[in-house]
């Protein structure tokens, strides 16, 4: 079955950066867009940003665009995000989540990994 | 993007329909039919229940179904049951391949 496993839990200091993992298993790495959609302690969701798995290609919300760099290793299936220069208010948890349409982005996130607690704190 | 507008909570009692809105703007929900809604339990991940204003992924009930008027989205879940509580998020297409979430909606089961 599809499913999406991240890496776990992280403690920052502010200033540092943070690098997620998040392993695909169950189909095909290359044929589905991965986002990342973050989540503030009792707050709602915040789409971050995707990248296309096959070409490496990736697209950002403008709030994160200077700071967000999104990767991938098709050889272990496992895209990456890594936030730059955290914030106290980064402290979030961090989904990443497969787009549901074969070859395209089209923004339905049909498969979301469990998350990845991230806590920015001096 | 500015998130997309949703009311902070509602309430229903079992076997009631319930409605949600979602609100956004010409640059999102407007424009474009690529409205989705996401379903979360406390301490779980979101679950997707309607894209594309309408559709549902495959196993989600046909007690949820999505409509859009101008540049409001709706979620109507007829039939509510007490595992229907839980905070709804809309999502809407932005432009430029980008995507803006909703500050969601809990739903209380009276």
């Amino acid at each position: 079955q599809v499913q999406l496993v991240q890496s776990g839990a992280e403690v920052k200091k502010p200033g540092a950066s943070v690098k997620v993992s998040c392993k695909a298993s169950g189909y095909t790495f290359t044929g589905y867009y991965m986002h990342w959609v973050r989540q503030a302690p009792g707050q709602g969701l915040e789409w971050m940003g995707w990248i296309n798995p096959n070409s490496g290609g990736t697209n950002c919300s403008q709030k994160f665009q200077v700071r967000v760099t999104m990767t991938r290793d098709t050889s272990i299936s496992t895209v990456y995000m890594e936030l730059r220069r955290l914030r106290s208010d980064d402290t979030a948890m961090y989904y990443c989540a497969r787009d549901s349409a074969f070859s395209m982005v089209r923004g339905d996130m049909g498969t979301w990994g469990q998350g990845t607690v991230v806590t920015v704190s001096s | 993007q500015s998130a997309l507008t949703q009311p902070a909570s509602v309430s229903g009692s079992p076997g009631q329909s319930i409605t949600f809105s979602c609100t956004g703007t010409s640059s999102d929900v407007e424009s474009y039919n690529v409205v989705s809604w996401y379903q979360q339990h406390p301490g779980k991940a979101p679950k997707l229940i309607i894209y594309e204003v309408s559709k549902r992924p495959s196993g989600v009930s046909n007690r949820f179904s999505g409509s859009k008027s101008g540049n409001t989205a709706s979620l109507t879940i007829s039939g509510l049951q007490a595992e229907d509580e839980a905070v709804y998020y809309c999502c809407s297409y932005a432009g430029s391949n980008t995507w803006v979430f909703g500050g969601g909606t809990k739903l209380t089961v009276l």
